[in-house]
């Protein structure tokens, strides 16, 4: 069981909104800014596509959005696009513990 | 360009000890945690740990009897030993830099299976 939890699907047509969450405690989610999102394609490695809660790697589009309330951060992504097919995983800094993963979610492009 | 490279075997028999090292290209090993998560095949992401470049070691609670890591700042390398291995450490390895907000690099992974 990961410590983070994520829904295990997500999914949307091309254009619209989607938003998947991450639910954490006070320990983790809760407790600091250091919440991550990574996107993973079939075969591949990991990619970091926000960090501290909200900020973008450059590089990264501007379609993909961080917020955070309470225990819960969220990951939006807009306009989808059929690229943006793929797994994506929250993390956080979780104090002692330093670094907890979600079980992922497996978004589908419609 | 940073650029990270896992090497090491890819089949270690139950009860041996697993050990993987990571390269490190196009940069320095100073100023930076490095670290090492898994996935088992089909499954999410575990964070075993990771070491600040000066040698101070941070472990997952569930891995921290088995996991050793290490860095070697002369070569620009970092590597893992995970002792008494079963069939539940198969996994793809990934070494991964850590720059104090998230694992901004990652190398391209290697499977490890546990078997006999």
């Amino acid at each position: 069981q990961s410590a983070l939890t994520q829904p295990p699907s997500a999914s949307g047509s091309p254009g619209q909104s989607v938003t998947i969450s991450c639910t954490g405690t006070s320990s983790d989610v809760g407790g600091y800014n250091y919440v991550s999102w990574y996107q993973q394609h079939p075969g591949k490695a990991p990619k970091v596509m926000i960090y501290e809660v909200s900020k973008r790697p450059s590089g990264v589009p501007d379609r993909f959005s961080g917020s955070k309330s309470g225990n819960t951060a969220s990951l939006t992504v807009s306009g989808l696009q059929a690229e943006d097919e793929a797994d994506y995983y929250c993390s956080s800094y979780a104090g002692i513990t330093h670094v907890v993963f979600g079980g992922g979610t497996k978004l589908t492009v419609l | 360009q940073v650029q990270l490279q896992e090497s090491g075997p890819g089949l270690v028999k139950p009860s041996e000890t697993l050990s993987l090292t990571c390269t490190v290209s196009g940069g320095s090993i100073s100023g930076y945690y490095w670290s090492w998560i898994r996935q088992p095949p089909g499954k999410g992401l575990e964070w075993i740990g990771y070491i600040y470049y000066n040698g101070n070691t941070n472990y997952n609670p569930s891995l921290e009897s088995r996991v050793t890591i290490s860095v070697d700042t002369s070569k620009n390398q970092f590597s893992l030993k995970l002792t008494s291995v079963t069939a539940a450490d198969t996994a793809v390895y990934y070494c991964a830099r850590h720059d104090g907000r998230a694992q901004d690099y990652w190398g391209q992974g290697t499977l490890v299976t546990v078997s006999s």
